[in-house]
């Protein structure tokens, strides 16, 4: 069945501090992959996306991911976290009429 | 409208009350879905329209919960005779296709609490 994982509900860094942010997925082919952020009181807003081709992919605010095959993962990252990139992120994959979302992680952002 | 629009923001509501739940896509998606976001979890799926048509209702709990894109525009979520668990975050989006590889825009959502 596909799914997605997010194994950290919570992570604390340092403001100035990289990130990374873990995602699995489990689909039959070639996934369709997606992060999103989720600020308080405020909808679901696309970061990047996977489709196809470079497996590095480069979002808006700052963020990047990388899709590897070979560990089923799509894992987020940013070099230096802001204090106003304290939200909830959650990893999905693109299936049949629908996305499939991970649990989320709620990231806090220390000064 | 600029995003997608979901009103209203919040609703409380008692037990066994019926409840109605409102979504404005983006003008020109032919793609709506709603999703449910209980506390402490991602979004689930629920409903995917296309156009007017509700093309996959699998993700409908029972058969309390309806929902209606007569126009192929706007969408109404119906829920029948609520209970406490029906509390949560009900999400709408809307994408220009409903393919798997397409953007998928979502609204602010409507907070349901069943008192």
């Amino acid at each position: 069945a596909q799914s997605v994982t997010q194994p950290d509900i919570h992570i604390t860094v340092s403001e100035g501090a990289s990130l990374e942010l873990r995602c699995n997925y489990s689909y039959g082919a070639t996934p369709y992959l997606f992060w999103y952020v989720q600020s308080p009181g405020q909808g679901l807003q696309l970061l990047l996306k996977y489709f196809s081709g470079d497996t590095l992919v480069q979002g808006i605010k700052g963020f990047e991911a990388e899709f590897k095959r070979s560990q089923s993962s799509f894992n987020l990252r940013k070099p230096s976290v802001h204090w106003s990139d304290a939200a909830e992120y959650f990893c999905a994959v693109g299936a049949t009429n629908k996305l499939i979302f991970g649990t989320g992680t709620l990231l806090a952002v220390q000064p | 409208g600029a995003g997608v629009s979901q009103t209203p923001s919040n609703k409380v509501t008692e037990k066994g009350k019926y409840v109605e739940l409102r979504c404005d896509p983006i003008s020109g998606h032919t793609a709506l879905y709603w999703y449910r976001q209980s506390l402490g979890q991602g979004p689930e799926f629920l409903i995917y329209f296309q156009g007017t048509g509700a093309a996959d209702d699998s993700g409908l709990p029972n058969d309390r919960f309806f929902a209606v894109r007569p126009e192929g525009s706007v969408s109404t979520l119906k829920i029948q005779r609520t209970e406490r668990g029906d509390s949560a975050v009900y999400l709408c989006a809307s994408s220009l296709s409903g393919r798997e590889n397409t953007e998928a825009f979502f609204g602010q959502g409507t907070r349901l609490t069943v008192v």
